[in-house]
């Protein structure tokens, strides 16, 4: 079965600076996609960014990249330029490539809680 | 745009009385969603998948009588929350997923709370 971890219960960062939160996962699957998602206390999940396995290329959304290790089966999430808004739950996420029901199915890490000073 | 809406986004109800959640695609197809349950401060805890048109899947330990689900168009899953009891009291999200994309889209979520 696949397991994700996100071995930083809480994380802070201060304003404009960069925070790299971590997620590794555990899969026999050679394809697959990973997610970030963001949950801010309005609880509305939030997807941050996405990558597919069989790219090598990281994912990158404005001042959200990905650091994907394949081989070390590793996928941290940089924020960079932090800002308040940036405050919230965030999730790591992974699903297997195949399509149809329980392929969609996302498998989450237990979450990094990211605290932004002013 | 990949909006889901999820309805009610609170509900306070009486133990033994059911309670149905909608959650909708507003402009997307959606032939599979699921159904999540999150207690304060824990991950997701994924309920079932709901598959338009046949029977949801549920994870192991969800009581499938308990926890209604019916998937009966490509933008709309209701979940019904049997005679509900205080223990049923969580935060219930719903998600979709884009067909023809490989992402799921989160609703709100529902706040229910059983008296």
């Amino acid at each position: 079965a696949q397991t994700v971890t996100q071995s930083q219960p809480e994380m802070s960062v201060q304003e404009a600076e960069t925070v790299t939160l971590s997620c590794t996962y555990d899969t026999s699957e050679s394809d697959y996609y990973l997610f970030w998602y963001k949950q801010p206390p309005s609880r509305q999940m939030i997807l941050v960014i996405r990558q597919e396995a069989y790219k090598q290329q990281n994912a990158t959304e404005n001042r959200f990249s990905v650091n994907f290790q394949k081989a070390a089966k590793s996928f941290s999430l940089k924020i960079s330029d932090s800002q308040l808004g940036d405050a919230a739950m965030y999730f790591c996420a992974y699903r297997p490539a195949g399509s149809g029901g329980s392929n969609y199915k996302l498998t989450f890490g237990k979450g990094t809680l990211l605290t932004v000073n002013p | 745009g990949a909006v889901v809406s999820q309805h009610p986004s609170r509900v306070i109800c009486k133990s033994g009385t059911s309670v149905k959640i909608e959650c909708r695609s507003l402009d997307f197809q959606a032939t599979t969603m699921f159904w999540y349950r999150q207690f304060p401060k824990q991950s997701l805890m994924l309920m079932a998948t709901s598959n338009e048109g046949s029977k949801a899947t549920y994870e192991q330990g969800v009581e499938k009588d308990k926890f209604l689900i019916n998937h009966a168009s490509l933008t709309l899953s209701t979940l019904t929350v049997t005679s509900a009891h205080p223990e049923d009291s969580s935060f219930y999200i719903c998600s979709a997923h884009k067909s023809g994309t490989d992402t799921q889209y989160f609703g709100p979520g529902t706040r229910l709370t059983v008296l």
